[in-house]
C-alpha cells in the first residue's frame, strides 16, 4: 500500500538552530512530491515539487532534497516565523491527480 | 501566480440548513478542482475530485448527496453542504490544478460551525 510518513511529529528549535524534516514514501514509481507550509487556519503553501532521486530545490532558509526512498526538508538558520506545519505529499502513477499527504510536521522556532 | 481563493473564510449556520462553499482560481484554468476536510490538528482528508464539466468522483465514505460538488467552470467549483449538522463543522479547503501541471494550489480554508 503506498504510504507518506513524515517525522519527527514535531520539532522545536532554537533561532538559528538548523534542522532537517523527513518525509519516507513507499510509492513506486513516482510522479512528483511535494512540500507545503500550513500555518494555522490557513490552506497549505506550495513550496516545492520533486520528481527524481538528486534533485534538490532552495528558497530562501528551505531546500528540499529527494532519494528514491525519502525526502528531507533542511531548514538552516530558522527564525520563528518559520513556525508552521510542513506536510509532505506524494503523487503515485495513478490515472488521477490525487496526492497522498504525510500527517505533517509542527515546527516550533523560539526566539 | 497560482492564487485560489475560497469564499466564505468562516461561515456559522443552524443545524438543518444548507451551506455553499466557493473556490476560484484567480489567475489560471483549473481543469481538476479538490476538496479536503481538515480536523484539529490533523492532515487533509480528500473529499472528492472533480473536473470541469465532468461529475465529481467521491473518496469512499463520503456522501456524495450531502457534500454537492459543481465544477461549473475552469475557474470556479462549489461545495454545498446539504442540511448540515454539528458533526459537519469542521475546516474545508480546495485546491486546483491546470492543465498540464502536477501541482495543486490551495485556498485558503473554509471554517464551518453548525449550531
Amino acid at each position: 500500500e503506498d504510504q507518506v510518513t513524515q517525522s519527527p511529529e514535531a520539532l522545536r528549535l532554537q533561532e538559528g538552530e538548523s534542522s532537517s524534516l523527513n518525509c519516507s514514501y513507499t510509492v513506486s514509481g513516482l510522479r512528483g512530491l511535494f512540500w507545503y507550509r500550513q500555518d494555522p487556519g490557513k490552506g497549505p503553501e506550495f513550496l516545492f515539487t520533486l520528481y527524481s532521486a538528486g534533485e534538490e530545490k532552495e528558497k530562501e532558509r528551505l531546500k528540499a532534497t529527494l532519494t528514491k526512498k525519502e525526502s528531507f526538508l533542511h531548514i538552516t538558520a530558522p527564525k520563528p516565523e518559520d513556525s508552521a506545519t510542513y506536510l509532505c505529499a506524494v503523487h503515485p502513477p495513478s490515472g488521477t491527480y490525487k496526492y497522498i499527504f504525510g500527517t505533517g510536521t509542527r515546527l516550533k522556532v523560539l526566539a | 501566480g497560482a492564487v485560489v481563493s475560497q469564499h466564505p473564510s468562516w461561515v456559522i449556520c443552524k443545524s438543518g440548513t444548507s451551506v455553499k462553499i466557493e473556490c476560484r482560481s484567480l489567475d489560471f484554468q483549473a481543469t481538476t478542482m479538490f476538496w479536503y476536510r481538515q480536523f484539529p490538528k490533523q492532515s487533509l482528508m480528500l473529499m472528492a475530485t472533480s473536473n470541469e464539466g465532468s461529475k465529481a468522483t467521491y473518496e469512499q465514505g463520503v456522501e456524495k448527496d450531502k457534500f454537492l460538488i459543481n465544477h461549473a467552470s475552469l475557474t470556479l467549483s462549489t461545495l454545498t453542504v446539504t442540511s448540515a449538522h454539528p458533526e459537519d463543522s469542521s475546516f474545508y479547503i480546495c485546491s486546483a490544478r491546470g492543465r498540464g501541471s502536477n501541482e495543486q494550489f490551495f485556498g485558503p480554508g473554509t471554517r464551518l460551525t453548525v449550531l
